[in-house]
């Protein structure tokens, strides 16, 4: 069965701290990608990744950077939590750009 | 204007009943398309992909109108268990995938 892990279910953190958000997938994809969903908004990709140590911007980068060191893990870095970071995170792969998605079960993060 | 866009509903329907949502897109070269079911604090999973020439799963049918530029979702025999948030999701080649905002459904007894 596939499987895509997140690190944390919950997180609480506070203003300014640095925050990691780390993804593993076990089907050996090759994409991966951190999307944050909002109330109304929808889904919308912060990073994605098609190869170890490759990344590209998605449509809402600012505030965050990924690390690719390793195909199965993909991480998520806030370098100074804000407020407007307070979201739900989720980690998704899949092996070919045209393919399903398969996405982890969720971060949920609130910044004080 | 958002590149896929859903009503958010939500429908409330008794159990039985057939319910159908659409999902316009605004991207023409928009290649493929999904939908996805997403339950309450549960991550989004595939429920189907749509092809031109339309597809059926069980009691789920999609469409494509590329020339109007929509897909929709036809439920039939509507089961409590279909209670959900759907997801329209388009692709427009590359690594661009564009989910819309979903549209909640609730199934009553």
């Amino acid at each position: 069965d596939v499987k895509v892990t997140q690190s944390s279910r919950y997180l609480v953190k506070r203003t300014g701290e640095k925050v990691f958000l780390e993804c593993v997938q076990d089907m050996d994809h090759e994409n991966m990608f951190w999307y944050r969903q909002d109330p109304g908004l929808g889904l919308r990709l912060i990073y994605f990744s098609y190869d170890v140590k490759m990344k590209e911007k998605g449509d809402i980068p600012e505030g965050y950077s990924v690390s690719r060191e390793k195909k199965e893990r993909f991480s998520l870095i806030l370098e100074s939590a804000s407020t407007n970071q307070t979201s739900m995170y989720l980690c998704a792969s899949n092996a070919d750009s045209y393919n399903e998605q398969f996405f982890g079960p969720g971060t949920r993060l609130t910044v004080l | 204007r958002k590149e896929v866009e859903q009503d958010p509903g939500p429908f409330n329907v008794p159990e039985g009943a057939t319910v159908a949502f659409n999902c316009t897109y605004s991207n023409s070269a928009s290649q493929s398309f999904f939908w996805y079911r997403q339950d309450c604090r549960k991550e989004p999973k595939l429920l189907m992909s749509v092809y031109s020439s339309g597809n059926e799963d069980g009691r789920f049918t999609a469409q494509l109108n590329r020339a109007s530029q929509y897909i929709s979702l036809l439920i039939r025999d509507s089961k409590l268990s279909d209670s959900a948030t759907y997801l329209c999701v388009g692709h427009t080649g590359g690594f661009k995938t564009i989910f819309g905002a979903g549209t909640r459904l609730f199934v009553k007894a």
